[in-house]
């Protein structure tokens, strides 16, 4: 089985800009969770989506979005970028249930200038 | 919010030694969990141990859980350089449907 995908590898946007990010689960995987990761926060739950509908959410702010297609792939997506939100972004899926084990994609590493 | 935290917060050690890890954790789970992560890269599964286990093997690595103390131990024996890496426990929060992992423990392996 082709394991969890994300594009783009890398992206460099400045201050105000929005950006999407996209995460393809393994196949068969309903539930898609996103996180963000920084050195000083560590690993923070974003969101996660099961059969198109965010079933949990964790503390951010409105800025941050997601959704999720009927084939289980997701995106998610952060207006009015700030520099804190410079981050490891990592989306992992997983068969049905956020709390079973958790299959991670390589991550969109996200700088804002 | 955090709930599992790592053990010693970094830890080196040479080839072929023992690497031990601690994860003290909050409140009551269902399963506690092990990842691994090599530098800037996606995690990876190592390990679920579920509240009625007390131990748990996986070829190097071996589990322990103490529920009345809320906490896990991460061994892996006869370390090697491969094994450099970032180390996370995870838990689900009981009821919360989702995974909190702790800030991670540094292990560098030095050939």
């Amino acid at each position: 089985k082709a394991g969890v995908t994300q594009t783009p590898r890398y992206l460099i946007k400045t201050r105000g800009q929005q950006v999407t990010l996209s995460c393809s689960p393994i196949s068969g995987h309903r539930s898609v969770s996103w996180y963000q990761q920084t050195p000083g926060q560590g690993l923070q739950f974003l969101f996660e989506y099961f059969s198109e509908t965010q079933r949990n959410k964790g503390n951010f702010p409105g800025r941050f979005s997601g959704r999720q297609f009927s084939n289980s792939r997701s995106e998610m997506n952060v207006s009015t970028l700030e520099l804190g939100d410079s981050a490891l972004y990592l989306c992992a899926s997983s068969r049905d249930r956020a709390e079973d084990t958790q299959y991670f994609g390589p991550g969109t590493r996200l700088t804002v200038l | 919010s955090q709930q599992g935290e790592e053990d010693p917060q970094a830890l080196s050690i040479q080839e072929g030694e023992n690497a031990t890890m601690n994860c003290s954790y909050k409140t009551s789970i269902n399963n506690l969990q092990w990842y691994r992560q090599n530098s800037g890269r996606g995690l990876v599964h190592l390990i679920l141990i579920r509240s009625n286990e007390r131990e748990k093997h996986s070829g190097r690595l071996r589990v322990t859980l103490d529920t009345s103390k809320k906490s896990s131990s991460l061994l892996i024996t006869a370390s090697r350089a491969a094994d450099t890496a970032s180390y996370f426990c995870a838990t689900d929060d009981f009821g919360s449907e989702k995974l909190v992992f702790g800030k991670g423990m540094k292990l560098t392996v030095n050939p």
